[in-house]
């Protein structure tokens, strides 16, 4: 049970978009449509972003959005803002247990 | 509207049990579909999803802290707990309960801190 690889950080311009990738494998990401990305500020819990590859929960701005291809996961934030700055995780159902990825640090510059 | 608080001590004496019981209110465990997890984080460090129990028991844990670990479910009380037995300096973090559907964690705790020191 391999932790998801995501890349350490990732940085773009307000206004910009950046994507955040999240590579699995057959067994996690690439055998399940159950995967999720959570944003974390410091000092406070993860949020879910999206859930299920692609869906919103309620409250979430449609600027975030995901996809999956194949055993990897993106997490597309378009229209870069200040509040956006935080680590994201990526998250997949590896039947029965949960994965985790490293977490990407999202600087905005 | 649901919520989860963690509770338990927050220092851990090398070798010794680590607690933790996560009362959850706004839903019922007896009657969701859902799993709860437990979910850590060490300082400065990544999320690691410890396990899960939904309320008829059913229990999944990580592989690699399987042989120390017990989650248990209490449905009277709305509380779900987590023992890690023989814990090191490793074990010290962040311990966050969560709900969970599929690998999914909706709604989560504002997480405890565990140090484990002597």
């Amino acid at each position: 049970q391999s932790a998801l690889t995501q890349p350490r950080s990732v940085s773009g311009s307000p206004g910009q978009s950046v994507t955040i990738s999240c590579i699995g494998s057959s067994s996690d990401v690439g055998g399940y449509n159950y995967v999720s990305w959570y944003q974390q500020h410091p000092g406070k819990a993860p949020k879910l972003m999206i859930y299920d590859v692609n869906k919103w929960p309620s409250g979430v701005p449609d600027r975030f959005s995901g996809s999956k291809s194949g055993n990897t996961a993106s997490l597309t934030i378009s229209g870069l803002q200040a509040e956006d700055e935080a680590d994201y995780y990526c998250c997949s159902y590896a039947g029965p247990f949960v994965v985790f990825g490293g977490g990407t640090k999202l600087t905005v510059l | 509207q649901l919520q989860l608080q963690e509770s338990g001590p927050g220092l851990v004496k090398p070798s010794e049990t680590l607690s933790l019981t996560c009362t959850v209110s706004g839903d019922s465990i007896r009657t969701s579909s859902h799993f709860w997890a437990w979910i850590r984080q060490p300082p400065g460090k990544g999320l690691e999803w410890i396990g899960s129990i939904n309320y008829g028991g059913s229990t999944y844990y990580r592989p690699s802290l399987r042989s120390r670990l017990t989650i248990s479910v209490d449905t009277s009380k709305d509380q779900l707990s987590l023992e890690v037995r023989s814990v090191t300096a490793a074990d010290t973090a962040v311990y966050y309960c969560a709900r969970e559907l599929w690998g999914v964690s909706d709604y989560w705790g504002q997480g405890t801190l565990v140090t484990v020191s002597s």
